[in-house]
């Protein structure tokens, strides 16, 4: 089983609509949560950075750590066809020696 | 604003020939990683440089060697190509990997 899990999608939702993107994680040291948004042929860009539980909101965009389910999850509101990409969650514990651990991916597609 | 600059974006091998990507970043950030992506796999981790002179392995570093050249230039080389190296490489790198990576645009390598 991997440590951190994320539905493939693809995901594809109507210009405007919210959108919900998840991961689940198995790792209880993990504190430092990322998402990462992919444009095709692009490198991952960082989008969202969250550290212990709780919220972050930065314009369209909500990030959310429940650590006592493991769940992380990302909103985007009034979603635009310019957000279509792949979006990556990330995660590391505490001490400047771990490493990220990234999901897979989810692919999203926002429709005119 | 260069940030990771990767060359070249995109190669064509013959099975068994050698090569050596590129990765130079100008944001004086001790760590750098070199990964991999493909289809359904995400991003694996190939090698890492946690500061100057220092180098690791990662995930799936069969078949790559490294060199961390200066603080700036992290360069990854295949030594006899593979069809199985087919694929999207990426390098990154962090100041304090708390507030994650940043990456390259990516190298396509195609190995025939």
């Amino acid at each position: 089983q991997k440590e951190v899990e994320q539905d493939p999608g693809p995901l594809s939702v109507p210009e405007g609509a919210i959108v919900s993107l998840n991961c689940t994680y198995s790792n209880s040291a993990f504190q430092y949560f990322m998402w990462y948004r992919q444009y095709s042929r692009k490198g991952p860009e960082l989008l969202m950075y969250t550290y212990s539980s709780g919220n972050k909101e930065d314009g369209r965009f909500t990030a959310q750590v429940d650590k006592s389910s493991k769940y992380i999850s990302l909103f985007i509101r009034d979603s635009q066809p310019s957000d279509s990409a792949t979006y990556l969650c990330a995660m590391k514990p505490t001490g400047t020696a771990s490493k990220l651990t990234f999901g897979t991916g989810t692919r999203l597609q926002v429709m005119l | 604003n260069a940030g990771v600059t990767q060359t070249p974006k995109f190669q064509v091998l013959k099975t068994g020939q050698s090569m050596t990507l590129q990765c130079a970043q100008d944001m004086n950030h001790n760590s750098m990683y070199w990964y991999r992506q493909d289809p359904g796999m995400g991003l694996r981790l190939i090698y890492y440089s946690a500061s100057e002179g220092t180098t690791d392995k990662g995930e799936v570093p069969n078949g790559y060697n490294v060199s961390r050249l200066n603080k700036r230039e992290f360069s990854l080389r295949l030594e006899s190509a593979a069809p199985s190296q087919t694929s999207v490489y990426f390098c990154a790198s962090s100041g304090t990997a708390n507030y994650g990576y940043t990456f390259g645009s990516g190298t396509r390598l195609t190995v025939v």
